[in-house]
């Protein structure tokens, strides 16, 4: 079946770095726009960041500020999020998400993983 | 940006009741706007998209309407699974999403 697969979570202190995955299965990966996602504890869902089929668009939120990128390799089914310069306010669970569109993106998210949960903390 | 509101930010309904949630945009999205259902500790999963079309395997108990800036959610008989925060989502610029909207039994 479809499925998505984050890791790469954990506890990283101010100003750090950290690369989050998120492996599909179940469908053909190069075929789909994905995007990533998170959710800060308790809050509602926040867009981050989307990718074309190919990996030749990108698009962020513009809250990023640029210190977050978005990267797949269609090779290994993998979507990948670094994220640098992280606070306290990064704090959250980050799921990674399939766009329905085939080789375009319609803009509906769906499947979406479970999330892999990134805690920036001193 | 595109801002999304949604209201009420919660509500408590009895089963079989008919439940109705508002999502305004800042501006007009035409029907490029979708539904999800969040369960406690679980995945989003989408319920409705552009605007009034339900996904496939989703109850018909589910519906949406609306367009240009104001759309509405609703649930026609209220479950006891249906319990779950709910939120919209634009796709007319980039994406964004409303603030949820948390479903609880009464």
């Amino acid at each position: 079946q479809v499925q998505l697969v984050e890791s790469g979570g954990g506890v990283v202190q101010p100003g750090r770095s950290l690369r989050l995955s998120c492996v599909a299965s179940g469908f053909t990966f190069s075929n789909y726009a994905m995007h990533w996602v998170r959710q800060a504890p308790g809050k509602g869902l926040e867009w981050l960041a989307v990718i074309s089929y190919d990996g030749t668009k990108k698009y962020y939120a513009d809250s990023l500020k640029g210190r977050f990128t978005i990267s797949r390799d269609n090779s290994k089914n993998t979507l990948y999020l670094q994220m640098k310069s992280l606070r306290a306010e990064d704090t959250a669970v980050y799921l990674c998400a399939r766009d329905v569109g085939y080789t375009s993106t319609s803009g509906a998210f769906d499947p979406w993983g479970q999330g892999t949960l990134v805690t920036v903390s001193s | 940006d595109i801002q999304m509101t949604q209201s009420p930010s919660s509500l408590s309904a009895s089963v079989g009741d008919r439940v109705s949630i508002t999502c305004q945009a800042s501006q007009d999205i035409s029907n490029y706007l979708n539904w999800y259902q969040q369960k406690p500790g679980k995945a989003p999963k989408l319920l409705i998209y552009d605007a009034s079309n339900l996904e496939t395997g989703v109850p018909s108990r589910f519906s949406g309407s609306g367009s240009g800036t104001d759309f509405t959610f609703t649930i026609s008989s209220l479950q006891p699974e249906d319990i779950a925060t709910y939120y919209c989502q634009q796709y007319d610029n980039l994406f964004s999403f409303g603030p949820g909207t948390k479903v609880d039994i009464k």
